[in-house]
């Protein structure tokens, strides 16, 4: 079975600039995730679709952050502008549904650095 | 709100060592208690999880007992191998809900 598939592996950009990541989670996982993982720390949950509405979003920084999953399938994570605090870990999981019990699986990760 | 404490790293052993790595967590009600292990250049993967009160977790070689008295899930394996070089994360969700909280991470280097 594929897992969780997320590109770009890696990605440097400038302050002010803008990235976007993609994610394409485990077929027929009807919940899909986005984490950020800044180093040292455990990963936080930015946002939280199930199927193509959102869950909960109150950890992600709407005024330069932002995320769709139009088709209830892949998602997108996009940052603009960038700031150096943004350099993190950019983690996709899904799971079959939302709910105690459903086992969160999580991509590799998309390595963001701002400089 | 809903926390997870855990020890700090690193932590660096010889191969056939015991492991032990410390977590205790803060939340109301029953929370599902959980270890994450990151492999390098890996993804998140879960290792074990408990779901209520005196459950164990095992696999691996890995076992958590879920000690809702002393708000703990502490992660043992009695023999350690050089493949077990990894991050280690606690994790938590509530009863009502799947939203995990980690703690912070441990890094576990072992040295054949």
């Amino acid at each position: 079975e594929a897992g969780v598939a997320q590109s770009p592996r890696y990605k440097i950009i400038e302050k002010r600039q803008s990235v976007a990541f993609w994610c394409n989670p485990i077929s027929g996982h009807a919940t899909l995730y986005w984490y950020q993982q800044i180093l040292g720390q455990g990963p936080k949950l930015l946002i939280q679709f199930q199927n193509n509405g959102v869950v909960d979003d109150s950890q992600l920084p709407k005024d330069r952050f932002s995320a769709e999953r139009l088709k209830g399938v892949d998602s997108t994570l996009k940052i603009q502008p960038a700031k150096l605090e943004d350099s993190a870990v950019y983690l996709c999981a899904s799971s079959l549904d939302w709910g105690s019990g459903n086992t969160i699986y999580f991509g590799e990760g998309s390595w963001l650095t701002v400089v | 709100g809903n926390s997870v404490t855990q020890m700090e790293g690193p932590v660096t052993l010889s191969e056939e060592a015991f492991l032990t790595i410390n977590c205790t967590y803060t939340a109301t009600g029953y929370p599902s208690l959980f270890w994450y292990v990151q492999y390098p250049g890996e993804g998140l993967q879960l290792l074990l999880k408990a779901t209520k009160a005196d459950d164990k977790g095992s696999n691996k070689g890995f076992e958590a007992t879920y000690r809702k008295e002393t708000t703990s899930f502490h992660l043992e394996k009695g023999s350690v191998q050089v493949s077990d070089s990894a991050v280690y994360f606690c994790a938590l969700s509530p009863s009502n809900d799947y939203k995990l909280s980690f703690g912070a991470g441990t890094t576990v280097t072992v040295r054949a």
